[in-house]
């Protein structure tokens, strides 16, 4: 199985400012995606990070707001941009795994994010 | 675009066997996952179908029915310990596989 670390665990931040989110995965691969999960709700993607070209936004998230990095097939970054309290939520990375069946992904810890 | 509707909460007792339905569109449909979810933990993997039927692991199986874009997580013998959030997901085709989450059904386990 993958072993996805993120770093930072938790951070309060404040508003109008801006976080960077890391997620390192323990071997190379070509996707990786990033989630939010609002207090009490499931998970929704944010966006997929290739390597080698730009992220795919979902309807919902942009660029400006959500800037990813795929510098290599091990690590992403997400930044959180100008934060409001809406923002406040945990963010998760994922790397895809066949082991688990097509479209099986496994989860990193989770950022958990609150926005003063 | 896919739903994934699943109940929003349930309750059982030690030891009891519960069933958490799932249900989505079957248009594009690949396969289906179930996650676990402690509060404050990431989600863990614990099941796949992409075929119609049952898999069995252990205390936990999950059964399938493409055609009625249907699926339930059956638990047996209930321990506390499984008092967790249980999470259907979809993968549907477009390029590549997304999984598509459900609202997730927060299961309470009671003595």
């Amino acid at each position: 199985s993958a072993v996805i670390s993120q770093k930072p665990s938790r951070d309060i931040c404040q508003r109008g400012t801006s976080l960077t989110i890391q997620c390192q995965v323990d071997s190379q691969v070509t996707m990786m995606f990033w989630y939010r999960q609002q207090p009490g709700q499931s998970l929704t993607l944010i966006a997929t990070a290739n390597q080698g070209s730009e992220a795919t936004y979902e309807s919902g998230f942009v660029i400006d707001k959500f800037p990813i990095s795929r510098p290599n097939l091990t690590f992403s970054t997400l930044t959180v941009s100008n934060m409001s309290p809406e923002d406040s939520s945990i963010y998760l990375c994922s790397s895809p795994s066949s082991a688990l069946g097509q479209g099986g992904q496994y989860f990193g810890p989770g950022t958990r994010l609150t926005v003063l | 675009g896919q739903n994934i509707d699943q109940p929003t909460e349930m309750t059982a007792t030690e030891g009891a066997i519960v069933q958490i339905n799932c249900t989505y569109q079957t248009s594009g449909f690949n396969g289906l996952f179930w996650y676990q979810q402690h509060a404050g933990e990431a989600p863990t993997f614990l099941s796949y179908n992409v075929l119609d039927g049952l898999e069995e692991k252990g205390r936990f199986s999950s059964f399938l029915s493409r055609s009625k874009g249907y699926s339930y997580l059956l638990l047996k013998e209930l321990q506390m310990k499984d008092s967790a959030s249980y999470l259907c997901a979809g993968a549907f085709s477009g390029g590549y596989n997304k999984l598509i989450f459900g609202a997730g059904t927060r299961l309470a386990v009671h003595p």
